[in-house]
């Protein structure tokens, strides 16, 4: 079984604050993506990573960075948190030659 | 996802049939997805159909797909309070990929 682990299910913030969002998946997997989820919006990509130290600006990459320097390992980065970044925010992995994607179980951020 | 639409909300009572209905826009897309979102968890593959095929069965869950109409639906057969979720179709473009809106299935007893 696939497993997508993120460090936190719930994650409360204040405004200005530098926040890591960390997404772990154990089955080798060379892709990696950042997603956020508002409600009516359905998900939409941030960030993506194809391979160790690559990374690819998703659809609403502003605001955010990643980083990854292991394959297992995808971090998320708010360099200075806002309130508009309060959200559902979900990682998941995909094996290269496939087009399913595993997803962790999200972080609920709330940012004050 | 403006390219992918998804209706928001779905009511049914308990035995009933659901049908999940989604337009997407990229008819190069290999493959069509059904994923499912339980309160305060991550997203479940559920199921998906090859772009070659117009309908695909696995126990209570049927998905429809018509090409031409670029309309792919997802029917669930005897609904379950076990059932509410919600429900995410995808499709792929330029290798990512891309999700509707969610449509949120409540199922009443």
């Amino acid at each position: 079984d696939v497993k997508v682990t993120q460090s936190s299910r719930y994650l409360v913030k204040r405004t200005g604050e530098k926040v890591f969002l960390e997404c772990v998946q154990d089955m080798d997997h060379e892709n990696m993506f950042w997603y956020r989820q508002d409600p009516g919006l359905g998900l939409r990509l941030i960030y993506f990573s194809y391979d160790v130290k690559m990374k690819e600006k998703g659809d609403i990459p502003e605001g955010y960075s990643v980083s990854r320097e292991k394959k297992e390992r995808f971090s998320l980065i708010l360099e200075s948190a806002s309130t508009n970044q309060t959200s559902m925010y979900l990682c998941a992995s995909r094996p290269s030659g496939a087009d399913t994607q595993y997803f962790g179980p999200g972080t609920r951020l709330t940012v004050l | 996802g403006e390219d992918v639409e998804q209706s928001l909300f779905l009511s049914v009572r308990e035995g009933d049939s659901s049908v999940i209905n989604c337009t997407y826009t990229d008819s190069s897309s290999t493959y069509l997805y059904w994923y499912k979102q339980e309160p305060g968890a991550g997203l479940q593959l559920l199921t998906y159909i090859f772009s070659n095929m117009d309908m695909k069965q696995d126990q209570r869950l049927t998905v429809l797909l018509n090409k031409k109409d670029k309309h792919l639906s997802l029917r669930i057969a005897d609904t379950q309070t076990g059932d509410s979720a919600i429900y995410f179709c995808a499709e792929i473009k330029g290798g990512k990929l891309i999700f509707g809106q969610g449509t949120e299935l409540s199922v009443k007893p």
